[in-house]
């Protein structure tokens, strides 16, 4: 069954510096999502995007965050410079259609910034 | 606001049912999902349900939605041990729109 894969598994940084997570959505998926999950917390929205550009963004998705698909198959995730509050494990989805469908989530990136 | 809100634990004995309960309060939720995370895994999609939908039973899965008391639940039957993780109960009424219980814990006890 297609899945959507995210790496690296686990990303380690020091407060200020960028981080690109990277996401492969299922390839007939047009509509792709990245969302957070703070330890302890519950799972948040962070961003959409669809016929690139992004849809909806949510209030933690600030000027220090941006998405890109950079090509056919990526869907990636940036933090310009990273804060100790941004660790959590960040969630890429796709789905076939915005409404309609399910989101697939991929197996996440825990981000550690010290 | 609106919120998903689900107990955090469940113990079971395996083999037996379990039953894991959602509540949510936007009755403008058009799907309801339930999604199980394993450790160190991504959030893997059981199943989801219309809210024009009562019922929906897949194989062990079975979900009831009462949208009259906005109250979502999954059971698992014959639940075994590699059932044991996190049960997310999750609404949209878009998919921009999502979102997410705190997540159940389901152990399950040999």
């Amino acid at each position: 069954e297609p899945e959507v894969t995210q790496t690296p598994s686990h990303q380690v940084t020091q407060m200020g510096q960028e981080v690109i997570l990277r996401c492969v959505p299922i390839s007939n998926h047009l509509y792709f999502y990245w969302y957070r999950q703070i330890l302890g917390q519950k799972v948040e929205f962070l961003v959409s995007f669809y016929n690139n550009e992004i849809s909806e963004k949510s209030e933690i998705f600030d000027d220090q965050f941006s998405v890109e698909r950079p090509d056919g198959s990526n869907f990636t995730l940036k933090i310009r410079s990273t804060k100790l509050e941004d660790s959590a494990m960040y969630f890429c989805a796709s789905s076939w259609t915005g409404d309609n469908s399910p989101l697939h989530f991929g197996n996440g990136t825990r981000l550690t910034v010290t | 606001g609106e919120d998903v809100e689900q107990s955090l634990f469940l113990s079971v004995r395996e083999g037996d049912s379990s039953v894991i309960n959602c509540t949510y309060t936007d009755s403008s939720s058009t799907y309801l999902y339930w999604y199980k995370q394993e450790p160190g895994a991504g959030l893997q999609l059981l199943t989801y349900i219309f809210s024009n939908m009562d019922m929906k039973q897949d194989q062990r899965l079975t979900v009831l939605l009462n949208k009259k008391d906005k109250h979502l639940s999954l059971r698992i039957a014959d639940t075994q041990t590699g059932d044991s993780a996190i049960y997310f109960c999750a609404e949209s009424i878009t998919a921009d729109d999502m979102r997410f219980g705190a997540g159940t814990r389901l152990t399950v006890k040999p």
